[in-house]
């Protein structure tokens, strides 16, 4: 069975543009969530969706935002990169039994 | 709403020594408390939980926690630490009961191990 797969595993940009990251969950997993892991900082929750409806935010700017899809996958766009954005952020998906598979992460640096 | 402190953010002990990360969780509900491990380079990965039940958890990797209310801690440890073992660590909480299935993760304590 895949598991949670992410995409891209790394990506570059500069200040001011737009990223989006993606998120493949496990086969028949509801939940998917977000986290921030920048250095020094741990993890940071971020985004919180299940079954197509957001439902809970961390302490981010409304620049950070995602949708999850009909097939439950998912997406997080970051607005207006700022240096500080720079970090790994990771996704993981849930089947509702409050236990997170974690996918491999994406790279993100803003150069 | 739950939070989760991990005591110690780098852990050293010497191969064959025991492990012990320390876990304290806050939760105004019944919790369920998870340890996750995290290799250089690499997502989180899912050493064991705690749900209800049995409070001594056994995970992979020889691995295993306690779960004590009375403490509200969830410590882990490990007999003999081995060189593979490297790796950051995080402990963490998530309230079912009170409707918030959202995981809450401590800082992490990156354990070193050496020869």
């Amino acid at each position: 069975e895949a598991g949670v797969t992410q995409s891209p595993t790394h990506l570059i940009k500069t200040r001011g543009q737009q990223a989006t990251l993606r998120c493949s969950p496990i086969s028949g997993h509801t939940s998917v969530y977000w986290y921030q892991q920048a250095l020094g900082l741990g993890l940071q929750f971020l985004l919180w969706y299940d079954e197509g409806e957001e439902r809970n935010r961390g302490n981010f700017p409304p620049r950070f935002s995602g949708r999850q899809f009909p097939n439950y996958s998912s997406e997080l766009n970051v607005n207006a990169l700022e240096l500080e954005d720079s970090a790994l952020y990771l996704c993981a998906s849930s089947p509702r039994a409050r236990e997170a598979f974690f996918g491999q992460g994406t790279r993100l640096t803003v150069v | 709403a739950q939070s989760v402190t991990q005591l110690g953010s780098h852990v050293s002990v010497s191969e064959g020594a025991l492990v012990l990360l320390r876990c304290n969780y806050s939760s105004s509900v019944p919790p369920y408390l998870f340890w996750y491990v995290q290799y250089p380079n690499q997502g989180l990965q899912l050493l064991l939980k705690y749900t209800t039940g049995a409070t001594l958890v056994k995970g992979i990797n020889g691995f295993e926690a306690e779960f004590k209310k009375s403490e509200t801690s969830f410590h882990l440890t490990k007999p003999s630490a081995h060189m593979s073992d490297a790796a950051e660590y995080f402990c963490a909480v998530s309230a079912p009961q009170g409707g918030s299935e959202k995981l809450v993760f401590g800082k992490g304590t990156k354990l070193t191990v050496n020869p």
